[in-house]
């Protein structure tokens, strides 16, 4: 069964240091969404791609956060400098949505678990 | 920001026994889904809920919606020490902006005891 992969699983960084995630959706999926959810919370959304082109970045903090789907197909994260608060569960997500209407399920990868000390 | 509120925040039953979620959401949907998180790892999709169905089974899965009081219910019957999990709603809104995305709530940590 297809899956969403990502990569690295942990990873522990110190503050001010850059960190970046990356994300490979299932084949075929045009949408692709980052979240991040701190840990007690639900996922909340930072930045959703179709293809290549960003849909919606409102809740990327983008003084120090930026993705990019080059090619349409995978992603990266990246984070700099990081900050404590930074620290949280980053959740990639992949959907065949793609038209208006309709009603499509999430994807989610295995997430990326970020410690900044 | 979140969209739905789970309730009960907790809940802990015996393995058998039937466990009941309720969502809570503010704003007009196109359709509400259910999600199951394993402690650390990624959300897997139960069920997904159109805005003019009222009910929806998956095995031993069964949710239900009312548009009029923007709630929505999950009951797992039989539970099962694997259910264990925490249980988050989510939300697509109605059209527009948004479409497709998903506005989680707080979740429900579910805890089965063999």
């Amino acid at each position: 069964e297809a899956e969403v992969a990502q990569s690295p699983r942990y990873k522990i960084t110190e503050k001010s240091q850059a960190v970046a995630f990356w994300c490979d959706p299932i084949s075929g999926h045009a949408t692709l969404y980052w979240y991040r959810q701190i840990l007690g919370q639900g996922p909340e959304l930072l930045v959703q791609f179709q293809d290549e082109s960003v849909v919606d970045d409102s809740q990327l903090p983008k003084d120090r956060f930026s993705a990019e789907r080059l090619k349409g197909v995978d992603s990266t994260l990246k984070i700099q400098p990081a900050e404590l608060g930074d620290s949280a569960m980053y959740l990639c997500a992949s959907s065949s949505a793609r038209t208006s209407g309709g009603a499509y399920e999430q994807y989610f990868g295995p997430g990326t678990r970020l410690t900044v000390t | 920001s979140q969209q739905g509120e789970e309730d009960p925040q907790a809940l802990s039953i015996q393995e058998g026994e039937n466990a009941t979620m309720n969502c809570s959401y503010k704003t007009s949907i196109n359709n509400l889904q259910w999600y199951r998180q394993n402690s650390g790892r990624g959300l897997v999709h139960l069920i997904l809920i159109r805005s003019n169905e009222r009910e929806k089974h998956s095995g031993r899965l069964r949710v239900t919606l009312d548009t009029s009081k923007k709630s929505s219910s999950l009951l797992i019957t039989a539970s099962r020490a694997a259910d264990t999990a925490s249980y988050f709603c989510a939300t697509v809104p109605y059209s527009g902006a948004g479409s497709y995305q998903l506005t989680f709530g707080k979740g429900t940590k579910l805890s089965v005891i063999p």
